[in-house]
């Protein structure tokens, strides 16, 4: 199985900072991967697709990058409303893994 | 709009059976693959299994195969995982997911609790 391995666990950030959130693959996953984010309480939203492509509705302040083994989704500008935990999802093989999430809330 | 409902958790003791649903509108149903994504309480996701369009095809993480059966019914929109002999370890909310085409999921139902406790 591919191992997804977020960093860092959990972020504390203020309103306005820009977020970095990592994710690394334990072999090369050519750009298959998927960001997710989960409010408290609520089932996962798509964000970022094929590493760095926004899904249709999300703000222009999410964005992803990376390539081969290392990712990134960056949150440009913090909102209040993302305060959430964010998973990345390998699908280049089966089974489909996800990274064990990071959770970010605000200072 | 696509809505996925889920239906069919609780508290089920060990050893014994379940079978979940999740009733799919808002799209051509039986356009697209479907999958359940688990999570244990305060853990993270966890793909389960995936159907075909036809559902001729299914796909198992190693940890359920044997004992998890994903179905569909196109006639009916509707998802299904039945599970059998069920363990504390299967204890989780279980969300069915809409498959892009892609491997990833851009819809997800609300989820449903599974609880597996004597």
């Amino acid at each position: 199985d591919i191992r997804m391995t977020q960093s860092p666990a959990s972020l504390s950030a203020s309103l306005g900072e820009t977020v970095n959130i990592e994710c690394l693959a334990s072999e090369d996953i050519y750009s298959d991967l998927a960001w997710y984010q989960q409010k408290p309480g609520k089932s996962p939203q798509l964000l970022i697709y094929n590493a760095n492509s926004l899904q249709n509705g999300v703000p222009s302040r999410f964005s992803g990058s990376g390539s081969g083994t290392q990712y990134s989704l960056k949150i440009n500008s913090l909102q209040s409303e993302d305060v959430a935990t964010y998973f990345c999802q390998q699908y280049n093989n089966y089974p489909w893994t996800f990274g064990g999430g990071t959770k970010l809330e605000l200072k | 709009e696509v809505q996925l409902v889920e239906s069919g958790g609780g508290l089920v003791q060990p050893g014994r059976s379940l079978k979940l649903s999740c009733a799919a509108s808002g799209f051509t149903y039986s356009n697209y693959v479907m999958a359940w994504v688990r999570q244990a309480p305060t853990k993270g996701l966890e793909w389960v299994a995936s159907i075909s369009t036809g559902g001729g095809n299914t796909y198992y993480r190693d940890s359920v195969k044997g004992r998890f059966t994903i179905s569909r019914d196109n006639a009916k929109n509707t998802l299904y995982l039945q599970i059998d002999s069920l363990r504390s370890e299967d204890t989780a909310t279980y969300y069915c997911a809409k498959d892009t085409g892609a491997n990833y999921f851009d819809y997800w139902g609300q989820g449903v609790m599974v609880t597996v406790s004597s």
